[in-house]
C-alpha cells in the first residue's frame, strides 16, 4: 500500500467554524507533512512531524493546529480561518531513515474554501 | 537550505525529448536531488531521485554533473499526458526532512 489518504476531498467552511482535515498512511513512514498550495503556486511547507513529534513549524498562524495521534495519522484542525486561507491542503509522508534520500508520498489533497 | 532555480515554463511537441534544468548552487553534501510531477488539483508525484552522475528509471533520466550545482531531468518522447508542473527539490536539509518546493516548471506538450 503506497497510498496517502486524505479526507475530506472538498470542504467549505465559514470563518467561525471549526473543522479538521485528516490524513492516513500505512507505509510505516515516520515523517508526515502538511503543505498548503494556492492556485498556480508551488506547495508551501506548513508543518513536519518526525516520529510523531512536531519538528518543523514554518511560522504558521495559530488558527491552524496540527496533531499526530499515532504514526499513521495526521490531522490539521482549523478554527477562525480567513478567506485567504482557501487553498489545496496536501498531506505527505516519507520514510525519515536518516540516509537523506527522502521521497515524499502525497495524498490528493483537500480543497478548502473559506467563506 | 539549498535554493533551486528552474525555467518558469517550457513548450514541446509529442514525441520529442524534453530536458528541464534545475540550478542549486549551494547544495549541501548530504542533499539529494528529487524531481516531482504535479497535475492540477492533485498532489505531486515522485519521478526520480539522484545524488550524483546519472540515474535512469522507466519514466525519466536524471543527469547530475560532478559539482552537483545543477541537475537535468530528461523525459524521453513526451506525450500530451506529460503536460504538468515539474518541481526540483534539494534536501533533506539540516533537519533531515525540511523539504521545500521551488517555483517549478510548467511543461506544455502540444500535438
Amino acid at each position: 500500500d503506497t497510498e496517502v489518504t486524505q479526507t475530506p476531498k472538498h470542504l467549505v467552511m465559514g470563518m467561525t467554524n471549526k473543522k479538521s482535515l485528516k490524513c492516513e498512511q500505512h507505509m510505516g513512514h515516520r515523517a508526515m507533512y502538511w503543505y498548503k498550495q494556492k492556485a498556480k503556486k508551488p506547495p508551501e511547507l506548513m508543518f513536519v512531524y518526525s516520529y510523531e513529534k512536531l519538528s518543523i513549524n514554518e511560522s504558521v498562524p495559530s488558527r491552524f493546529s496540527p496533531e499526530c495521534p499515532n504514526s499513521s495519522l495526521l490531522n490539521l484542525h482549523l478554527h477562525a480561518l480567513q478567506p485567504e486561507d482557501s487553498a489545496l491542503y496536501l498531506c505527505a509522508s516519507s520514510r525519515y531513515s536518516g540516509d537523506g534520500d527522502e521521497k515524499l508520498f502525497f495524498g490528493s489533497g483537500t480543497q478548502l474554501s473559506v467563506l | 537550505l539549498a535554493k533551486t532555480t528552474q525555467p518558469i515554463s517550457m513548450d514541446s511537441y509529442e514525441g520529442q525529448e524534453v530536458n528541464i534544468t534545475c540550478s542549486h548552487n549551494n547544495i549541501a553534501t548530504n542533499d539529494y536531488i528529487t524531481w516531482y510531477q504535479q497535475f492540477p488539483s492533485q498532489g505531486p508525484r515522485f519521478i526520480i531521485q539522484g545524488y550524483k552522475t546519472k540515474v535512469t528509471n522507466e519514466v525519466a533520466s536524471l543527469f547530475i554533473p560532478a559539482d552537483r550545482k545543477s541537475s537535468t531531468l530528461s523525459l524521453p518522447r513526451v506525450s500530451l499526458s506529460d503536460t504538468a508542473v515539474y518541481y526540483c527539490l534539494v534536501g533533506p536539509g539540516p533537519y533531515g526532512n525540511k523539504l521545500v518546493f521551488g517555483a517549478g516548471t510548467i511543461l506544455r506538450v502540444k500535438s
